[in-house]
């Protein structure tokens, strides 16, 4: 069953670095989204991309955050200046209609 | 704007008694309606969905939904629950009107006790 990959599953940075999280959708998914969960809390969600642009993003995806999506196949999110608060685990998800399938997610850590 | 509230953080049940997870929306339009499931340390996996048809859905690992147009519920159950049902749902909502992002609950953590 196709599947939705995400890396790194973690990430440890220094608070001001900027990290990459990388994300391979599902081959004839349409929607891409990127999610974030605090400590096992509420899913919330980031930004949502569709046909080479942004559709939607929440008041959590500032100008520190930044998706790209640069060869058909990845799907990446890039926080730049990360600071603590942003020590989250973050979902890429994709759909082609209607369910959404999400990734495993990849746990960062700003210390 | 489209939410959905989950009223229980936690529901404990003993195992082979019946489960009810507990889930209503709000959608300006027609609601579609989804519940995820989340093991320790790993990511969301999709257990069932409604759109239209029947109101009551049958997904994953014997689970179904009961969608409740009336009453704006959908309710996540199992006839006799098991003990590696023990995880974190999520009950979540798109709203028919935007192909884009889905909306979730807070979470409900079911422990079911041996």
């Amino acid at each position: 069953e196709p599947e939705v990959t995400q890396t790194p599953s973690h990430q440890v940075t220094q608070m001001g670095q900027e990290v990459i999280l990388r994300c391979v959708p599902i081959s004839n998914h349409l929607y891409f989204y990127w999610y974030r969960q605090i400590l096992g809390q509420k899913v919330e969600f980031l930004v949502s991309f569709y046909n080479n642009e942004i559709s939607e993003k929440s008041e959590i995806f500032d100008d520190q955050f930044s998706v790209e999506r640069p060869d058909g196949s990845n799907f990446t999110l890039k926080i730049r200046s990360t600071k603590l608060e942003d020590s989250a685990m973050y979902f890429c998800a994709s759909s082609r209609d209607r369910p959404i399938y999400f990734g495993e997610g990849s746990w960062l850590t700003v210390v | 704007a489209q939410s959905v509230a989950q009223p229980e953080d936690q529901v404990n049940v003993a195992e082979g008694n019946p489960l009810t997870v507990k889930c209503t929306y709000s959608v300006s339009g027609n609601p579609y309606l989804f519940w995820y499931v989340q093991y320790p340390n790993r990511g969301l996996q999709f257990l069932l969905k409604y759109i239209t048809g029947d109101n009551l859905v049958k997904g994953s690992y014997g689970f179904e939904a009961e969608f409740n147009k009336s009453q704006t519920s959908f309710h996540l159950k199992k006839p006799s629950a098991l003990v590696s049902d023990s995880a974190l749902y999520f009950c979540a909502v798109r709203d028919l009107s935007s192909a884009s992002k889905i909306i979730f609950g807070s979470g409900t953590r079911l422990s079911i006790r041996p």
